[in-house]
């Protein structure tokens, strides 16, 4: 069975600071991993997503994972943080199967990330 | 493109009663799926419904019900209410041959059982 485990459940940054928010799996098979946002009272947006190929994935807004297959891992980083950074973030894992992803996201409990002036 | 609209954005029912919540898909959109998410946890999957049919199913009783409709929109039923169904529900819309790694999320209906 797949899971996601994020580690924090709160992290809070100083503005200009690095943002590192981490992201662990478990899967049987090699999946697709995304990246959420959510800000407060809203839907998710997707930061960012792993399918294939290069293991270092940038997104939206300045962030960017890696996949760390050894180390079933897909940490979020940011070089420097910004106020409107404030947000939830979640990680999350998808099943690959005939060449696409037909399941359904299985999300990790998602990491708070405040962001001090 | 108006991208994935929900309705009501919030609503209040009583334990007991029965509420349907409404989600017209992302155009060009077939898949639609539905996700739970209670206060302070990640989003969790309820059911997905393509071609008008439950394609795959989540853990939730069957309390929980949906349906799709031919023009792609959705509906998600909850009868006989408990306050434990009290979460904020998302839709996701995709295409079904990209899957999951295509999919947009609407705002969300926040529903409070009381």
């Amino acid at each position: 069975a797949q899971s996601v485990t994020q580690l924090g459940s709160h992290v809070s940054v100083s503005e200009g600071a690095l943002v590192l928010l981490r992201c662990n799996y478990s899967s049987s098979v090699p999946p697709y991993l995304f990246w959420y946002v959510q800000y407060p009272n809203q839907g998710l947006q997707l930061l960012l997503k792993y399918t294939t190929g290069a293991t270092l994935v940038k997104g939206i807004n300045g962030f960017e994972a890696e996949f760390k297959k050894s180390e079933t891992s897909f940490h979020l980083t940011k070089p420097s943080a910004h106020m409107s950074d404030a947000a939830e973030y979640f990680c999350a894992v998808t099943l690959v199967s005939g060449g696409g992803s037909q399941g359904n996201l299985i999300f990790g409990k998602g990491t708070k990330l405040s962001v001090k002036p | 493109d108006a991208g994935v609209t929900q309705s009501p954005t919030h609503l209040i029912k009583t334990r007991g009663q029965q509420v349907t919540l409404r989600c017209s898909p992302k155009s060009g959109h077939d898949t639609v799926s539905w996700y739970q998410q209670a206060l302070g946890q990640g989003p969790q999957f309820i059911f997905q419904y393509y071609e008008e049919e439950e394609r795959q199913r989540g853990n939730f009783p069957d309390r929980f019900s949906g349906h799709q409709f031919p023009n792609y929109s959705s509906e998600l039923n909850v009868n006989a209410l408990l306050l434990g169904d009290s979460a904020l529900y998302l839709c996701a819309s995709s295409l079904a041959y990209r899957g999951m790694t295509e999919a947009f999320f609407g705002q969300g209906t926040r529903l409070t059982v009381v």
